[in-house]
């Protein structure tokens, strides 16, 4: 069965204090990687997507990282607007789209 | 550009009533799915279609009907509405392989 686990389940951050959010995943094939964020309320919004291992993509402060098992978001010198539920999810190989998801890291940047 | 839009935002059922869920599109995506949200199960796919008159199920299925008869929309159908079915539902959509999805705001749906 394909899954996808975040860790942590939520963070605590000064503003300033870098760190990483993991993702791993078992998958039987991996088509796809994706990083979204989603704010209170809303729907989650696409920031990211890695297909290889070894790859990277970077947007602002945030970094994202992939290897044959896992996934890491850096958060560099973090700000309080990037405070949010972090999710990453999962397309495994085939033709269909079921995009498997984790539950989330809960992310808190203080002031 | 309007992006994914979900209609309505809010609705409160009575078990037993039925009702169809909007989403549309206007960004002439192939593929859209439907995700409904509970607190500590993460996101989990109901439908998906990957054009229009091609749809397949997801993780959660039952009680719930999809059809693509157009690529804009992908309504979501509650056949029979169970207070199971209460959650946040996300509709979202991408342009192909290497896209990531775009979700609409959502939907809040309380069966009583």
């Amino acid at each position: 069965e394909d899954q996808v686990t975040q860790s942590p389940e939520a963070l605590r951050l000064q503003e300033g204090e870098s760190s990483s959010l993991n993702c791993s995943y078992t998958v039987s094939g991996l088509r796809g990687l994706f990083w979204y964020r989603q704010d209170p309320g809303k729907g989650p919004e696409f920031l990211f997507t890695l297909y290889s291992a070894g790859e990277e993509k970077e947007k602002e402060r945030l970094k994202a990282t992939l290897t044959k098992k896992e996934s890491f978001l850096h958060i560099t010198a973090p700000k309080p607007e990037d405070s949010a539920t972090y999710l990453c999810a999962v397309l495994p190989q085939g033709g269909s789209e079921k995009l498997v998801f984790g539950k989330g890291t809960k992310l808190t940047v203080n002031p | 550009n309007a992006g994914v839009t979900q209609t309505p935002k809010f609705q409160v059922l009575k078990t037993g009533q039925s009702m169809t869920l909007q989403c549309a599109q206007d960004m002439n995506h192939e593929y859209m799915s439907w995700y409904r949200q509970d607190p500590g199960m993460g996101l989990r796919l109901i439908h998906y279609s990957v054009g229009a008159g091609i749809t397949d199920q997801g993780e959660v299925p039952n009680g719930y009907n999809v059809s693509r008869s157009t690529t804009e929309d992908f309504p979501l159908r509650l056949l029979s509405a169970a207070p199971s079915q209460t959650s946040v539902y996300f509709c979202a959509s991408r342009e192909g392989a290497y896209y990531g999805y775009t979700f609409g705001s959502g939907t809040r749906l309380t069966v009583v």
